[in-house]
């Protein structure tokens, strides 16, 4: 069962624009995290918002949440071609217990 | 060095056999994770175990074995029942806050 949807699917921009990815989940949540995967390897935790915070800085990184609209954004500003790769949101849901649920990822492309 | 190490990269698996991934981690975590991702999607939850000597179901643990004998170990075995094992097989971990995880390089099993 998938809680998050990614939007869009796939993201090309060139270097030096934002890069805005979107993810809508389902039910109640504690947090919400964003993982970065290259092509074929694993995934590195970006940042985790929890439910009762609104905006997260980390670096270039930028997260908002809505719980009301059960959604969350992730902007990455000034991009780089090195920021290529899928993003993917997941969710631990309410009472879930650290069973992360995760969306099918949006992947960007950033064009030197 | 800390961190979690997934062997082997790549694994061939023949009809009707059944084939074991590895997964070991020195981050002195006490849960630990499996997951299943096809390509262009996010990752499914196979079986993860919160303590040694304990495990539990995922969303798709059909076809699939795990163990929990050690602390830094958590194999995953793809057993013959499971009739579609060609994937990337990620592992991970997390610590006492138990909000983020940490994950391995990935294995890719492949059907010959």
């Amino acid at each position: 069962s998938q809680q998050g949807e990614e939007d869009p699917q796939a993201l090309s921009i060139q270097e030096g624009e934002n890069a805005t990815m979107n993810c809508s989940y389902k039910t109640s949540i504690n947090n919400l995290q964003w993982y970065r995967q290259n092509s074929g390897r694993g995934l590195v935790h970006l940042i985790l918002i929890r439910s009762n915070e609104r905006e997260k800085h980390s670096g270039r990184l930028r997260v908002t949440l809505d719980t009301s609209k059960k959604s969350s954004s992730l902007l990455i500003t000034a991009s780089r071609a090195a920021d290529t790769a899928s993003y993917f949101c997941a969710t631990t849901p309410f009472g879930g217990y650290n069973k992360l649920i995760f969306g099918a990822g949006t992947r960007l492309a950033v064009h030197p | 060095d800390g961190g979690i190490t997934q062997s082997p990269k790549y694994l061939f698996r023949k009809e009707g056999q059944n084939v074991t991934l590895s997964c070991e981690q020195n981050l002195n975590h006490d849960a630990m994770y499996w997951y299943r991702q096809d390509p262009g999607q996010g990752l499914r939850l196979i079986y993860y175990s919160q303590i040694v000597n304990d495990f539990q179901k995922g969303d798709i643990a059909e076809g699939y074995s795990v163990s929990r004998e050690k602390k830094e170990s958590f194999p995953l075995t793809v057993t013959s029942a499971q009739k579609n094992p060609t994937a990337f097989y990620l592992c991970a971990s997390t610590g006492t806050a138990q909000e983020t995880q940490y994950f391995g390089p990935g294995t890719r099993l492949l059907v010959l």
